[in-house]
């Protein structure tokens, strides 16, 4: 079964600092997507960036990029020119993309980052 | 719809009673999840449907729980008997195919006194 683990139950960030989060996984796939969700105070579940396992290249949205280190199962995100605005919680989920799997997504427990003005 | 709508958005209930939560999914998305988040924990799945089909219910937590897609819509998830410990953010997602990405709703935070 899959797993999903964040190691960092909160990290604090100056404003316009970088910031970088961590999340490692294990899996026996061979393909399947890695997601950053963010959850602010309203509680929506906003997508932040995903990253397709066989693609080596680093998915990047802006100011949110991936350090995606498939051998080492690992997927952390980077938060540039922190703002105000990003203090949330954020949580790392896997999905498979295997046919005759589910296509559950799994989440991490989450971190919540604080942003300093 | 332009999102998943949940409702109720907040539901207080009596431990014991049954509730029944909807979502009503994004327009045209064949696949819906249904996950329980615990306050400061992530979410947890509950069941899938593709269509009506409901390949995967394996995260239900007890025979008390279940859910129903049967128009391949708009889907309902209901505990029956309510107990304490069922307190929690109930979330729906939907995606257009079963390998697309999801979209979440703003939840049911349903508490159970």
């Amino acid at each position: 079964a899959q797993t999903v683990t964040q190691s960092q139950p909160e990290m604090s960030v100056q404003e316009a600092e970088t910031v970088t989060l961590s999340c490692t996984y294990d899996t026996s796939e061979s393909d399947y997507y890695l997601f950053w969700y963010k959850q602010p105070p309203s509680r929506q579940m906003i997508l932040v960036i995903r990253q397709e396992a066989y693609k080596q290249q680093n998915a990047t949205e802006n100011r949110f990029s991936v350090n995606f280190q498939k051998a080492a199962k690992s997927f952390s995100l980077k938060i540039s020119d922190s703002q105000l605005g990003d203090a949330a919680m954020y949580f790392c989920a896997y999905r498979s993309v295997n046919p005759s799997g589910t296509y559950k997504y799994i989440f991490g427990t989450g971190t919540r980052l604080k942003v300093l003005a | 719809g332009a999102g998943v709508s949940q409702s109720p958005r907040y539901k207080v209930t009596k431990r014991g009673q049954d509730v029944t939560l909807r979502c009503d999914p994004i327009s045209s998305h064949a696949t819906l999840y249904w996950y329980q988040q615990a306050l400061g924990q992530g979410p947890e799945f509950l069941t899938y449907f593709n269509y009506e089909a409901q390949p995967d219910k394996s995260g239900l937590p007890s025979d008390r729980f279940s859910a129903e897609r049967p128009e391949g819509s708009i889907s309902t998830l209901t505990i029956q008997r309510t107990e304490q410990r069922d307190s929690a953010m109930y979330r729906c997602a939907s995606s257009l195919l079963v390998n697309t990405e999801a979209f979440f709703g703003q939840g049911t935070r349903l508490t159970v006194v």
